[in-house]
């Protein structure tokens, strides 16, 4: 079936290094990807998005590309802030109800 | 802002209570989600919605039901609730969004303690 992969966290880093957070999929037919992110005691904020081959989803410096050959969507920053801190969710949607499939989240903790 | 609304935002209970959640949308969307939210196990879905009185069950089903008799609302019911059910809920809205691809939205989340 379909699934996500995402790198284990926790990541730490200090204020204005670059951020990777990589992301996997296996999935069936042509899905679309998502990076959600969570910061503490809040609920789940669509960060990015990407919606076929090659797309390049992008936002608050932010940014990922939909590439089908690795069918990866790894998600970077080139310089991170304190504010960036938070849980990071890559997700794939599929199938004909395009229910959400999840990984399992990725904690990042940027340090001033 | 989606214009999703949880209610209660936190619940203390007891093991073999029932539990209503409530979610609220002020958008009209067809689609509703609950979701549960425990460390180790990222989101999973509980049950979904498609329209009024139209639901299917999710992943984790079991001890949950919903239901949904208007459009604004999707409401999660734990017939009596466990301490496996502690947990943080989130409801979420599908939205038609840029690009053509319909994105979820989601509310803001309610803890839940089942003691």
């Amino acid at each position: 079936g379909d699934s996500v992969t995402q790198m284990e966290g926790p990541v730490t880093l200090s204020e204005e290094a670059f951020l990777t957070i990589n992301c996997t999929y296996t999935a069936t037919g042509y899905p679309s990807l998502f990076w959600y992110v969570q910061y503490p005691g809040e609920g789940l904020q669509l960060l990015l998005k990407a919606t076929k081959a090659d797309d390049k989803g992008s936002n608050k410096g932010f940014e990922a590309t939909y590439r089908k050959e690795t069918t990866s969507f790894h998600l970077e920053k080139g310089s991170v802030q304190v504010s960036d801190s938070a849980v990071y969710f890559c997700a794939l949607s599929a199938g004909n109800n395009r229910k959400l499939i999840w990984g399992l989240g990725t904690s990042l903790a940027v340090n001033p | 802002d989606a214009g999703i609304t949880q209610s209660p935002r936190h619940k203390v209970t007891e093991t073999g209570t029932p539990v209503t959640l409530r979610c609220h949308q002020t958008e009209n969307h067809r689609y509703m989600y609950w979701y549960r939210q425990d460390p180790g196990h990222g989101l999973r879905l509980i049950h979904y919605s498609y329209g009024v009185k139209d639901t299917d069950k999710g992943e984790v089903s079991d001890g949950y039901s919903v239901s949904r008799s208007k459009t604004e609302d999707f409401l999660l019911t734990l017939e009596s609730a466990t301490s496996s059910q502690t947990s943080v809920y989130f409801c979420a809205i599908r939205s038609p969004a840029s690009g053509g691809e319909e994105t979820q939205y989601f509310g803001p989340g309610t803890r839940l303690l089942v003691l």
